[in-house]
This record gives C-alpha cells, sequence and structure tokens, in this order.
C-alpha cells in the first residue's frame, strides 16, 4: 500500500536550534517525494522536492532534506529554525504518471522564543 | 511566477445546496487536481482529470461530485446536494506534463456546511 508517515505529529524547537522532521513512506514504484509547508489558514507552499540524482536536495528558505532509500525515509532538515518557520509541514509522495500525491498527516512546528 | 488560483476563498452553504468550487491552473498545464484537507486532517486526493476526462477518483469522490473544465483556464469542483462532511478546505492543483513534472497547488477554498 501507498502511504506516508509522519511520526511526529507537534515539535517545539528554540529559534536558532536546528531541525529535523521526520517522513517515511511505502510506495511500489520509484518514489517522488516532496516537502510541503502550510502556514495557517494558507495553501501548500513546495519546499522541495526529490526525483533522482544526488540524494540530498536544498529548498527554499534554507531547508534540505535527504532521501535514504534503504530506510525508506525523506526527513526535512534546518540548521536554525526562524520564528517564520511555525507552520505545519507535510510529507508527500507521488509517482512518474500522472498520478495523485498522497499526503503524511503533518507535523506542527511551533518555535519557543 | 505563474500561480493557481481559486475562488471563492470562503464559502458558506446550507446543507443540501449546491456548490461549485473554480480554479484557475497555470496556463500551460495539462493536469489538473482536487485535494481536499478536513480541519485538523491531512490532505486527501479526490480527483485528476486530463483530456477532458477524470483519470483517477478516491473513494471519496462519489455521485455527489462532479469535475469540469468549462472553457480554456477554468476547472471546478461540483458539489450536488452539501452535507455537513463536505465542510473541508478544498485545494485546487496543476501540473504541466505526467513524469517529474510537480503539481502546483493553489491557496484553498475553505467551505462550510451548515
Amino acid at each position: 500500500a501507498q502511504s506516508v508517515t509522519q511520526p511526529d505529529i507537534h515539535i517545539t524547537v528554540s529559534e536558532g536550534a536546528s531541525l529535523e522532521l521526520r517522513c517515511n513512506y511505502s510506495y511500489g514504484a520509484t518514489p517522488y517525494l516532496f516537502w510541503y509547508v502550510q502556514s495557517p489558514g494558507q495553501g501548500l507552499q513546495l519546499l522541495l522536492k526529490y526525483f533522482s540524482g544526488d540524494t540530498l536536495v536544498q529548498g527554499i528558505k534554507g531547508f534540505e532534506a535527504e532521501f535514504k532509500r534503504s530506510q525508506s525515509s525523506f526527513n526535512l532538515r534546518k540548521p536554525s529554525v526562524h520564528w517564520s518557520d511555525a507552520a505545519e509541514y507535510f510529507c508527500a509522495v507521488g509517482g512518474s504518471s500522472a498520478s495523485k500525491i498522497i499526503f503524511g498527516s503533518g507535523t506542527r512546528l511551533s518555535i519557543r522564543p | 511566477e505563474p500561480e493557481v488560483t481559486q475562488t471563492p476563498s470562503h464559502q458558506v452553504t446550507q446543507m443540501g445546496q449546491e456548490v461549485i468550487l473554480r480554479c484557475v491552473p497555470i496556463s500551460n498545464h495539462l493536469y489538473f487536481y482536487w485535494y481536499r484537507q478536513i480541519l485538523g486532517q491531512k490532505v486527501e486526493f479526490l480527483v485528476s482529470f486530463y483530456n477532458n476526462e477524470i483519470s483517477e477518483k478516491s473513494e471519496i469522490f462519489d455521485d455527489q461530485f462532479s469535475v469540469e473544465r468549462p472553457d480554456g483556464s477554468n476547472f471546478t469542483l461540483k458539489i450536488r446536494s452539501t452535507k455537513l462532511e463536505d465542510s473541508a478546505m478544498y485545494f485546487c492543483a496543476s501540473r504541466r506534463l505526467a513524469g517529474v513534472e510537480t503539481q502546483y497547488f493553489g491557496p484553498g477554498t475553505r467551505l462550510l456546511v451548515l
């Protein structure tokens, strides 16, 4: 079955601290992986994506993610968070066809001043 | 930078009423999608649309739902007789091609059924 698991429902980190949000996926074909961010009441903004090649991908706002096929993981990282990073983060997986994207249940990130 | 746009941003309706949610995908995109997000839950796929027909739909997308691309720019989602449980944020997305192309999401329409 195709699924995405984000084991952390809510994470709080101090401003300036490093961040890692976990994501594991199950997908029968070659996965295309995404991280989206959603601010309260807002839409979904693409942070970064992995399709192939270098397993460490860089995104917007200083985020990066590493694809580890052996662990079926695609964890999101940021070396130093800012208060404006407080939001909901969704990991998602899709395929090579014009197929749907499957989302995880999200991780809510709070920033401690 | 081109964007997917959606109207209205908010809609309140009475149970049993019909609603039409509108989306304008990015102009050279060929694949169109609707997703929904019930408050506090994950984003769920509803339907994908290509070449003027539905290419895939989820079990959520029952006979109460329909999609249409009435002209060259709009992509609509109709809910014929709304239920309380249809209250959600509805996102439209579009993609230029199949393959490695990214889906771009609109800002969403928040639907409240009373």
